[in-house]
């Protein structure tokens, strides 16, 4: 059964110390997706890779986040410092493209950060 | 704005009806996709209907696209409780992109 992983579930940390979260995608999947998700602003996507290779962080604050994919197993999304108004359920997608994109995306459980 | 736009925002039915929820979009698609999310879960993909189609059934969910309304409905047919949940449409457009609304909060009462 093939599902898309994410650690950590849960992390709480305090303000100005980074995060690291790390997400595996379905192997043999392509295209990787970091979202984001709040009561305020719903469900956005911050960046979006296909074949490890960066596409669009448009949506992400680029003076704090960056996201890379070391290598086709893994996908790492980083907050460094934190703040509080980044506390929000971080959630990984992975899918299979060739092309363009517009297929069905695998979400992962999502990890809940929380900064104090 | 490309997202969908669900309508309505929340729905409470019985066990046993159906319930349904509306999609719209702004400009032309490639396909428009259902997903559902539980408390506390990712997100679930559902359903995927192309520009070309009309309808489409999978178990007891039916999706129309009406392109030239730019709307698309999701029915869910004699629900369950486990059916409680949010459902978002995303509309895709010619990029690699789903641009998810901010859903129906569906509560299916036993």
């Amino acid at each position: 059964d093939a599902r898309v992983t994410q650690t950590p579930r849960d992390k709480v940390t305090e303000m100005g110390q980074e995060v690291t979260m790390r997400c595996q995608p379905i192997l043999g999947h392509n295209t990787v997706f970091w979202y984001r998700q709040t009561m305020m602003q719903g469900l956005e996507l911050l960046a979006y890779f296909r074949n490890r290779a960066p596409l669009d962080d448009s949506g992400m604050p680029k003076d704090r986040f960056s996201a890379e994919m070391p290598d086709a197993t893994l996908a790492t999304l980083k907050i460094q410092p934190s703040e509080p108004r980044d506390s929000a359920v971080y959630f990984c997608a992975s899918g299979l493209g060739t092309g363009g994109f517009n297929g069905e995306q695998f979400f992962g459980p999502g990890t809940r950060l929380t900064v104090l | 704005s490309q997202q969908g736009e669900e309508d309505p925002q929340a729905l409470s039915i019985q066990e046993g009806e159906n319930a349904t929820m509306n999609c719209s979009y702004k400009t032309s698609i490639n396909n428009l996709q259902w997903y559902r999310q539980n408390s506390g879960r990712g997100l679930v993909h559902l359903i995927l209907i192309r520009s070309n189609e009309r309808e489409k059934h999978s178990g007891r969910l039916r999706v129309t696209l009406d392109t030239s309304k730019k709307s698309s409905s999701l029915l869910i047919t004699a629900s369950r409780a486990a059916d409680t949940a949010s459902y978002f449409c995303a509309p895709s457009y010619n990029t690699d992109k789903l641009i998810f609304g901010t859903g129906t909060r569906l509560q299916v009462f036993p």
